[in-house]
């Protein structure tokens, strides 16, 4: 069945970057986009952006311009998320979902992966 | 960015009780909306697509209604698994979610 596994959690200091994997497995990587949610501690789901793993085209909302990258692989079937220049305020857990739209209907975030908690912590 | 608009923020049922969760959009979404449920801990799960159709595995007690900029999700009878925070998300314009319900038992 699809399935999307993510990297493991990281610890970081103010102003670094990290770089987060998404690997698709059980369907066809290219043909569904790749969205990137985050949620910080207690809080409700924030949309940073998405990429197209077909075209590599990426779309960011924007508030994330700039500092947060959207990269894929389909060699490996592996979608990145990178953001740079961490503050204290992206101490969150991200997540990677597959994106499901076709013929005009939205079907909906239907997959997902497990979560990558990121830390930022001096 | 169009905003969705959750309430209540908090719905304190017991089980058996019926749960009825609004989604209010500042402009039309048309159908393209769907509901998620998060568990503590886990990731969000998809509950309800396209408004009103619900996800694979879903159980028949779950159902959405809604278009344009009114939205509803609706537990029939709760079962215990069901307490949880339920998301809104919207696919029309971009992507946006709205702040969520938390649906405690009393």
């Amino acid at each position: 069945q699809a399935q999307l596994v993510q990297s493991g959690g990281e610890v970081k200091r103010p102003g670094a970057s990290v770089k987060v994997s998404c690997q698709a497995s059980g369907y066809t990587f290219t043909g569904y986009y790749i969205q990137w949610v985050r949620q910080a501690p207690g809080q409700g789901l924030e949309w940073l952006g998405w990429i197209n793993p077909n075209s590599g085209a990426t779309e960011y909302t924007p508030k994330f311009q700039g500092w947060v990258t959207m990269t894929r692989d389909t060699s490996i079937s592996t979608a990145y998320m990178e953001v740079t220049r961490l503050t204290f305020d992206d101490t969150a857990v991200y997540y990677c979902a597959r994106d499901h739209s076709s013929g005009g209907y939205y079907f909906g975030l239907d997959v997902w992966g497990q979560g990558t908690a990121v830390t930022v912590s001096s | 960015e169009i905003v969705l608009t959750q309430s209540p923020a908090t719905l304190s049922l017991s089980p058996g009780e019926r749960a009825t969760l609004s989604c209010r959009a500042s402009q039309s979404v048309r159908s393209f909306l769907a509901w998620y449920q998060q568990r503590p801990g886990q990731a969000p799960r998809l509950l309800i697509y396209d408004a009103s159709n619900r996800a694979t595995g879903i159980p028949a007690r779950f159902s959405g209604s809604g278009s344009g900029t009114d939205f509803t999700l609706t537990i029939s009878s709760l079962e215990p698994e069901d307490f949880a925070v339920y998301y809104c998300q919207q696919r029309s314009n971009w992507l946006t979610f709205g702040g969520g319900t938390k649906v405690e038992m009393k």
